[in-house]
């Protein structure tokens, strides 16, 4: 059981369009990560966010904290095919397990 | 600075087996936690070992142990082996920092049960 809800599951677009994704929970967060993983590889950490209602922003990809610590969102603007994977969000309470949810596997094609 | 590296990259074991994934964890990192992630599922926490000690445990049975050595390299051991442990095995390692605990995965152990 996945404790955070990602949407869309699969996501398919055209070079130079943007795409987000969401990353929902009934839960608050201390911490929240997004990862990004390419199949047969381990997942590699993009960003922590912390704060309710922080925003980090990591060249093309904007990183948002819902105000309340339950939701997070990933923005790409202009997407790549570079930037196909499987995205992954993944929440720590006040302990030091990470809760993950399943995933939004993203496709851009050329 | 050296990442995380988990071996073997592949391994095929029969049902009823017993089989052991090791993990060394990035220079400076302290923490190794490890996770099972299924074919189209995000992974599952097994269990964290922090300075040679387990330091939470998800929802696995004991079959499912580990130890941490002085180095901070671990070992996850799974006994009598069924099918739906097929699955990647991911190991984590961080340095922990109050309320952060950033997590840098190796590149897992894919373990097939037949």
């Amino acid at each position: 059981t996945q404790l955070l809800e990602q949407s869309p599951q699969f996501l398919s677009i055209q070079e130079g369009e943007n795409l987000t994704v969401y990353c929902n929970s009934s839960s608050v967060f201390s911490s929240l990560q997004w990862y990004r993983q390419e199949p047969g590889e381990g997942p590699v950490l993009l960003v922590t966010v912390v704060t309710g209602g922080e925003v980090k922003k990591l060249k093309r990809l904007t990183f948002q904290f819902g105000d309340a610590r339950k939701d997070s969102s990933l923005h790409i603007t202009a997407a790549q095919p570079g930037d196909t994977g499987l995205y992954l969000c993944a929440g720590r309470h006040n302990d030091y397990k990470l809760s993950f949810g399943a995933g939004t596997t993203v496709t851009v094609r050329a | 600075e050296t990442g995380v590296t988990q071996s073997p990259t592949h391994l095929i074991k029969t049902r009823g087996q017993q089989v052991t994934l090791r993990c060394s964890s990035q220079s400076g990192h302290n923490t190794v936690s490890w996770y099972q992630q299924a074919l189209g599922q995000g992974p599952q926490f097994i269990f964290q070992y922090y300075r040679e000690e387990e330091n939470g445990r998800g929802n696995f049975p004991p079959r499912f142990s580990g130890l941490q050595f002085p180095n901070y390299s671990s070992e996850l051991n799974v006994n009598a082996l069924e099918l739906d442990d097929s699955a990647l095995y991911l190991c984590a390692s961080s340095q922990r920092q109050g309320a952060i605990d950033e997590q840098y995965f190796g590149p897992g152990t894919r373990l097939t049960v037949t």
